[in-house]
């Protein structure tokens, strides 16, 4: 158990849905990272926020947008859904800023788009 | 920016065979990281090992070893003895000082048959 919990394990929705995925980092940890892995993308970078802040972009869409609370979990919302959405999200958590520090994962949230 | 290239797509061995996992990583910073994780079936993602790149020397933790050349720009992965519980999908990934996120490779499918 890597100490980082996301919520839901699974999500099935239909295209045109907004969704919201949550993620609780390892305590004392800073820095939450999302990231998707799909089939025909691998594992992709989206975003990253340090102590409420948004660090850095990765390959994130517009209908996509992220934020960080004061008790540091944070959530990625998902908007206009198309098929291609269908992936597992997961959130990764360290202490620092730093993405060269080990990066704990969490369990992932699947989503389905139907 | 950082590449990272698993060339080998999927591994199949039998109980016992010894496995070797390649990968190749391209950066222009002279001062990165590289890491391994494992993905098995149950979807999580788990940190095996980090190092960074002024460190060359081959690490060894029970049956997993790695082996880094600079030289080549490689960061293999071998397992011992495999086991059925090493069945999993291997990434390797790359980040760089300074950078924010992780870079990962698409990923080796290994299958251990008993």
């Amino acid at each position: 158990d890597s100490g980082v919990t996301q919520t839901p394990k699974h999500l099935i929705t239909a295209t045109g849905q907004r969704v919201t995925l949550r993620c609780s980092p390892r305590s004392g940890d800073l820095s939450v990272y999302w990231y998707q892995q799909s089939l025909d993308q691998g594992l992709q970078f989206l975003i990253q926020y340090y102590n409420g802040e948004e660090r850095a972009k990765g390959n994130i869409l517009e209908r996509f947008s992220a934020q960080q609370f004061p008790d540091l979990h944070s959530e990625l919302n998902l908007s206009s859904l198309e098929l291609g959405d269908s992936a597992l999200y997961f959130c990764a958590s360290t202490e620092g800023s730093a993405s060269h520090n080990e990066q704990f994962f969490g369990p992932g949230t699947r989503l389905t788009v139907l | 920016a950082q590449k990272v290239t698993q060339a080998q797509t999927e591994i199949s061995v039998v109980e016992k065979e010894d496995v070797t996992l390649d990968c190749v990583y391209e950066t222009r910073d002279t001062t990165y990281y590289l890491f391994w994780y494992k993905q098995p079936p149950s979807g999580e993602l788990v940190f095996l090992i980090r190092r960074n790149s002024f460190d060359e020397q081959n690490e060894i933790s029970g049956r997993y070893s790695w082996n880094f050349q600079k030289s080549t720009s490689s960061f293999n992965f071998t397992i011992t003895a495999s086991q059925v519980v090493d069945s999993a999908v291997y990434f390797c990934a790359l980040s760089a000082l300074g950078d924010y996120k992780l870079s990962f490779g698409a990923g080796t499918t290994v299958t251990v048959r008993a």
